[in-house]
């Protein structure tokens, strides 16, 4: 079966803190993709990253960052220095197989506080 | 480019009506998807559409929900008859490929409520 799981269900920092939304997954499948998508309060989802199952190697983008462990099967995201900009529902997903399913987790609703 | 446009934004129903929600994909993106929002099942995959072809509707919930793609500019999805449950926010989404080296970029959302 194909899951994904965002444990943290609500995070509420204070801004400049620093912040990581977890998320594990499962598949069978030896290659799969995973994703975070971003949902501001205005509503839309907003692509963040995309990383490939045969690429381990941590990804920095500006404040953003993102760990992928195949090890632990998870993809974790961390935003430095928080802003207020960043308060958000985060969803990681997992894209496999060939049907161009993605599967999302339930997502972490970030509240950034100033 | 304007990005997925869904129409309408907002929608207000009166239950057993028919509702039809618009798409209309990025030019030159050959899949499409419609995902359904609500609290309770958070995101989930409605319908796939790959070169106008609907490739999986294994998540349409029942026979009153239907999705067609007449060309590649535009997709409907029609919920007949609606209920007070199909209540959510669906989204359009769309991409260049069906491989995943290609993110989804997705619409705005329809906000859809059956009273």
């Amino acid at each position: 079966a194909q899951k994904v799981t965002q444990a943290q269900t609500e995070i509420s920092v204070v801004e400049k803190e620093d912040v990581t939304l977890d998320c594990v997954y499962e598949t069978r499948d030896t290659t799969y993709y995973l994703f975070w998508y971003k949902q501001p309060p205005s509503g839309e989802l907003v692509f963040l990253i995309r990383r490939n199952s045969f690429d381990e190697q941590n990804e920095i983008s500006g404040r953003y960052s993102w760990n992928f462990q195949k090890s632990t099967s998870s993809f974790n995201f961390t935003i430095t220095a928080s802003q207020v900009v960043d308060s958000a529902v985060y969803f990681c997903a997992l894209g496999s197989g060939n049907t161009g399913k993605l599967i999302f987790g339930q997502g972490t609703t970030l509240q950034v506080k100033p | 480019d304007a990005g997925v446009i869904q129409s309408p934004r907002h929608e207000v129903t009166e239950m057993g009506q028919e509702v039809t929600l618009r798409c209309k994909p990025i030019s030159g993106h050959n899949s499409l998807f419609w995902y359904r929002q609500t609290m309770m099942r958070g995101l989930e995959l409605l319908i796939y559409f790959n070169n106008n072809v609907p490739i999986d509707d294994s998540g349409m919930p029942e026979d009153r929900f239907s999705a067609k793609m007449p060309n590649a500019s535009f997709s409907t999805l029609k919920i007949q008859p609606s209920e007070p449950r199909d209540s959510a926010v669906y989204f359009c989404a769309s991409s260049l490929g069906t491989g995943w080296d290609t993110e989804a970029f997705f619409g705005q959302g329809t906000r859809l409520t059956v009273v």
